[in-house]
């Protein structure tokens, strides 16, 4: 059936550097696409948003890059900080207003 | 963005009794959601609560196991009954605003014995 998926489930970078996570989609469909970030204990929290017209939307320190070519987002950190530390999660908004959520990545700053 | 706040934000339940969790948001949205996330995993989707109707459950989620209520724009309840351990979990209240922005609550942490 249809899915949201990510390819990698950890990633642990150096602090001050850049991350970047991936994220797979398999419905053509959508139009609508999320990155949220959950700390523990928390729930998620909305980071920034790309709709299927957009190929690159950019926020405080976040990129998002969305190839509907091959149907891929991912998730640009810039110099990332140890509050950065966080599972991601991407998910797919579908026409019925209902989110898909992928996998996760669990994004660990290495001091 | 919406605040959606949820009650309790965590309780340990005795097996075969029900727990009740509330979700108020502080803002009108267009669509409440429940969602189940288990430890270490995503979240999948139980339900959507529709105001002053039933709701519509996803599949492998039935009305009896999850009975949710939605008496106006801004309140949801979803109660988990006659619990058993593998109920346990974190419980998400979603709503649904401005520009499709879907916004959570801290989650209710589950756990039955």
């Amino acid at each position: 059936g249809e899915s949201v998926g990510l390819h990698l489930p950890t990633l642990s970078v150096q602090e001050g550097d850049n991350s970047i996570i991936n994220c797979a989609y398999s419905n053509s469909a959508s139009d609508y696409f999320i990155w949220y970030k959950q700390e523990s204990g928390k729930g998620p929290q909305f980071i920034i948003d790309i709709r299927s017209n957009m190929d690159k939307r950019q926020g405080q320190r976040v990129t998002v890059l969305l190839n509907k070519t091959v149907k891929h987002l991912s998730l640009q950190i810039a110099a990332t900080q140890p509050g950065d530390s966080a599972v991601y999660f991407c998910a797919e908004l579908q026409g019925n207003e209902k989110l898909t959520f992928g996998t996760g990545t669990r994004l660990t700053i290495i001091p | 963005s919406a605040v959606i706040s949820q009650k309790p934000s965590r309780d340990i339940c005795q097996r075969g009794t029900s727990l009740t969790i509330q979700c108020q948001v502080d803002s009108q949205v267009t669509m409440m959601f429940w969602y189940r996330q288990q430890p270490g995993q995503s979240l999948t989707l139980i339900a959507t609560a529709n105001q002053g109707s039933e709701a519509t459950y996803e599949s492998g989620f039935v009305i009896d196991k999850f009975p949710i209520s939605r008496p106006n724009l801004t309140f949801s309840t979803l109660t988990v009954s006659n619990m058993s351990p593998e109920d346990s979990s974190i419980y998400l209240c979603s709503g649904l605003g401005q520009g499709r922005k879907a916004f959570f609550g801290q989650g209710t942490r589950l756990t039955v014995v």
